[in-house]
């Protein structure tokens, strides 16, 4: 399968912990974005990079919220000092050339706080 | 505000007919505007992009129409069937940086027998 690939697909932790999610995106794609949504909603912009270079960050991106892409293929997003307000599922797509071109999406990895 | 609004907000339909979803939106400076179809449990697929100057755009039995004027989009799905069964999310982006898309809260499909 060469899609985007997430993992884990769920994650349950309690209230307080950190969590660590990783994208693996289709391997020609420079770009790279991460997305939250919430049951019943579209999903919302989080971050955006291009090969390893954070470009563009959500005003939704706390600063308990950080993410890598440090050799400009997978990334990392990890929570700190999670709250219950942070279950969501968390999406990953990745595009290649312009800005017309349709992003590719994980199957997202869905985050419970206890 | 850039927004984007869906209707319906969901729709069931008998297998075999046709549908139309409706998408408004005040996004500015607009850029494209993508539909997506999204099953239950799994990441937004997506189905076509149109750009400013395109007002139509058929993938398979999905087709698309873009009127920049209104500023409306639809979403017409012709001879339906149970897989067809999903949400539909509109997605408009303007230009200047990725800050700048805005996703619908999608139309939830269902397709029975």
């Amino acid at each position: 399968d060469t899609g985007v690939s997430q993992n884990p697909r769920h994650k349950i932790t309690k209230r307080g912990q950190n969590v660590t999610f990783r994208c693996d995106p289709i391997s020609e794609h420079n770009r790279l974005y991460w997305y939250r949504q919430t049951l019943g909603q579209g999903p919302e912009f989080l971050t955006y990079f291009q090969n390893e270079a954070q470009l563009e960050k959500s005003r939704l991106l706390s600063d308990r919220f950080s993410a890598e892409r440090p050799k400009g293929s997978f990334s990392t997003l990890e929570i700190q000092r999670t709250e219950q307000g942070d279950s969501a599922m968390y999406l990953c797509a990745s595009a290649g050339g312009g800005d017309n071109q349709p992003q590719h999406f994980g199957d997202g990895t869905r985050l419970s706080i206890l | 505000k850039n927004q984007v609004e869906q209707s319906p907000q969901s729709l069931i339909i008998l297998e075999g007919k046709n549908c139309t979803l409706q998408c408004n939106y005040t996004v500015s400076p607009f850029s494209n505007l993508r539909w997506y179809k999204q099953d239950t449990g799994r990441g937004p697929v997506s189905l076509t992009i149109m750009t400013f100057s395109e007002n139509t755009k058929s993938n398979g039995r999905y087709t698309a129409t873009l009127d920049a004027d209104t500023k409306q989009s639809s979403l017409h799905i012709t001879a339906s069937q149970l897989s067809d069964s999903a949400s539909y999310i509109c997605v408009v982006s303007a230009r200047g940086g990725y800050q700048k898309v805005t996703f619908g809260t999608g139309t939830k499909l269902q397709v029975i027998p």
